[in-house]
């Protein structure tokens, strides 16, 4: 079993949809987990944190289930410019930050 | 700038040559990864550096791949008489100590190898 695991997708949903990822993650002794985005040939950027209570960043909501080892990413009121691979990442502190990247799940926004 | 740099962004080369990758991280960031990502996949962990001292070595990464900070702050990452699977975009990230963690990416060396 993969440490972290996501649907590769794509998921292609219309302008103005709401779109939910899921993402499992093997290790209960993860610490800290975030969402980043990555454009086509182009870095991972941090597009947030996921925090025990969950969080919210404008249209974005992400949520920690421990219980379940899994974390969400809710886009709400899609854009075009939200068009890009979100990958999920999970770290824990053994001795240094371990991190683990999911293989990233895909969203294209179509007009 | 104040993010992190990586030099070159590109190089092709022919199998069996050595090819070396730089990486300028966030200065006041004394965390330093290298990562290796291919398409359709994730980044996939290379090695980690605290400051120079190099912590951590993934099994992805065999003997011809070194990787180096010297003084703590830019890191170096070689790799010895490539072979064309190693072909692949090679990441650096930096951040700051403390439990949180978030990385910081540069953009990346894309090699190809001949």
């Amino acid at each position: 079993r993969k440490e972290v695991e996501q649907d590769p997708g794509p998921f292609n949903v219309p302008e103005g949809a709401t779109v939910a990822f899921n993402c499992t993650y093997s290790n209960s002794a993860s610490q800290s987990f975030f969402w980043y985005r990555q454009d086509c040939r182009k870095e991972p950027k941090l597009l947030m944190s996921v925090y025990s209570s969950g969080n919210e960043d404008g249209r974005f909501t992400a949520q920690l289930n421990r219980a379940s080892q899994y974390i969400s990413l809710l886009i709400r009121d899609s854009k075009l410019s939200d068009s890009a691979t979100y990958l999920c990442v999970v770290a824990y502190s053994g001795g240094y930050q371990k991190v683990t990247f999911g293989t990233g799940t895909k969203l294209q926004v179509i007009p | 700038d104040t993010g992190v740099s990586q030099d070159p962004r590109h190089k092709i080369t022919k199998r069996g040559q050595n090819v070396t990758f730089r990486c300028d991280p966030i200065s006041e960031h004394n965390r330093l990864y290298w990562y290796r990502q291919t398409l359709g996949q994730g980044p996939e962990f290379l090695t980690y550096f605290q400051n120079e001292a190099q912590l951590e070595k993934s099994r992805l990464l065999s003997d011809r791949f070194s990787a180096e900070r010297p003084k703590g702050s830019f890191s170096t990452l070689e790799i010895q008489r490539t072979e064309q699977g190693d072909s692949a975009m090679y990441l650096c990230a930096s951040s700051p100590t403390g439990p949180k963690g978030e990385q910081f990416f540069g953009p990346g060396t894309r090699l190809t190898v001949l």
